[in-house]
């Protein structure tokens, strides 16, 4: 089975701070992890996804796997980044990407 | 055409009724899928279609019946459905294989 799990529902910071999205994982093969955001009113996107290490809107993500986490960070949050952030895992199915997600973190950032 | 279309935006319906949600993407993705989004909480999925197949049912009632016309086109039917089905309902699109998943904004579904 594979779970995923954002320990934070909602999360404060102010303009500027620094700001990590903790994701937790669990399973048993070789993981696909990815960020998706669901900014007011939109259609949920991708922001990351680790095989890509790429940095989208100065977001980062590492995927460690001792720890089995693939935590979100942005050293300096802007007030355009309020909205609902989704940890998601991808299985090695080979159907297609069965998205299992995280409750999701509610991020509002202050000015 | 990057995006992947759903309609209706918003759909009530009685419990006796019998309607269809529809989904069409044009980016030559060959794996289709219909997630259930309730209030807060994140997606969850129902159907996966993979090259007009389906391939993954969770376990989803059969009030529920999914259907995959073509490769640009998904549908769900929906027949007999409670009150607890009201949700959004998700369509998303995506080459086969573990990589990024295009959704569509959704379809507001309430069950009276």
């Amino acid at each position: 089975a594979q779970r995923v799990t954002q320990p934070e529902k909602l999360l404060s910071v102010f303009k500027g701070a620094p700001v990590e999205l903790k994701c937790n994982y669990s399973y048993s093969g070789s993981p696909e992890l990815f960020w998706y955001v669901q900014y007011s009113r939109q259609r949920l996107q991708l922001l990351l996804r680790h095989i890509s290490r790429e940095s989208i809107k100065g977001f980062t993500a590492d995927l460690n796997k001792g720890e089995t986490s693939f935590h979100l960070k942005k050293p300096f949050a802007q007030e355009e980044d309020s909205a609902m952030y989704y940890c998601a895992l991808s299985g090695e199915e080979t159907s297609g990407s069965r998205l299992t997600f995280g409750e999701g973190t509610q991020l509002t950032v202050n000015p | 055409d990057t995006e992947v279309t759903q309609t209706p935006k918003h759909l009530v319906m009685g419990m006796t009724n019998k309607k269809s949600l529809k989904c069409e993407q044009h980016m030559g993705h060959r794996a289709m899928y219909w997630y259930k989004q309730k209030a807060k909480k994140p997606p969850e999925l129902m159907f996966v279609y993979s090259y007009e197949k389906l391939s993954i049912n969770e376990s989803v009632p059969s009030r529920f019946s999914p259907e995959c016309p073509n490769s640009s086109l998904l549908n769900l039917h929906l027949h007999a459905l409670q009150p607890e089905d009201s949700a959004l309902y998700l369509c998303a699109s995506s080459q086969v294989g573990r990589t990024e998943a295009f959704f569509g904004q959704g379809t507001r579904l309430t069950v009276v």
